[in-house]
């Protein structure tokens, strides 16, 4: 694709209710990160993707959260059993190769967890 | 471990006015380096990068150089817009070999007429 896209742009959940979050990098790109972006920790690293393999669970809050990605492509992340502080922007990024490739990334899906 | 400081915001400045702001780093090796911009309602976009020691990058007018003297990679521009209104971040890639990247706070810039 041209770009990478992200659905949907916009979530308002319920506190406890599961999320999913998607992903579609650019065609070709093997590297996928999900980044998250909020008002008190500014943009912070979630989880890195090479290929369908995640090495780089790093980021993540804590186990309600959890990322995957099918046929070297799409990804999704999951919130589950939501709670207020998991509103943000999530922001998912692909580069050709993972390392120190410029990354390219989505517009973003603004959650609301009420 | 790796990581990113940027110069506090708001700046606001006039039209025509020379903007800096400051980014300075603290990285094992030479990473590459990296300034995004994020305009209001929209993702983030890559501006400019420097992969090496006393590269300079450029794009849309905004300039920086990669100092590793000063571990600093500041970014300029001579004569700013009102479209130019954004926040941009600083960033780069940390230390492992994820590529995952490392951000500044970010700095908010609004231009006035």
């Amino acid at each position: 694709g041209a770009g990478v896209s992200q659905s949907p742009s916009n979530k308002v959940t319920e506190k406890g209710k599961d999320v999913e979050l998607r992903c579609d990098p650019i065609s070709g790109h093997t590297a996928l990160y999900w980044y998250r972006q909020s008002l008190g920790q500014g943009l912070e690293f979630l989880i890195y993707f090479q290929g369908n393999s995640a090495p780089d669970k790093s980021g993540l809050p804590s186990d309600r959260f959890s990322a995957e990605r099918t046929g070297g492509s799409v990804s999704t992340l999951t919130i589950q059993r939501t709670q207020q502080e998991d509103s943000a922007v999530y922001l998912c990024a692909s580069s050709l190769v993972g390392g120190r490739e410029t990354q390219y990334f989505g517009p973003g899906t603004r959650l609301l967890v009420l | 471990g790796d990581s990113v400081t940027q110069m506090e915001g708001p700046v606001t400045l006039s039209e025509e006015a020379f903007l800096t702001i400051n980014c300075t780093y603290t990285a094992t090796g030479y990473p590459s380096l990296f300034w995004y911009v994020q305009y209001p309602g929209e993702g983030l976009q890559l501006l400019l990068k420097a992969t090496k020691a006393d590269d300079k990058g450029s794009n849309k007018g905004f300039e920086a150089t990669y100092r590793k003297e000063t571990t600093s990679f500041h970014l300029e521009k001579g004569s700013v817009q009102v479209s130019d209104s954004a926040v941009y971040f600083c960033a780069l890639p940390g230390s492992s070999n994820t590529g995952k990247l490392i951000f500044g706070q970010g700095t908010t810039l609004q231009v006035k007429p």
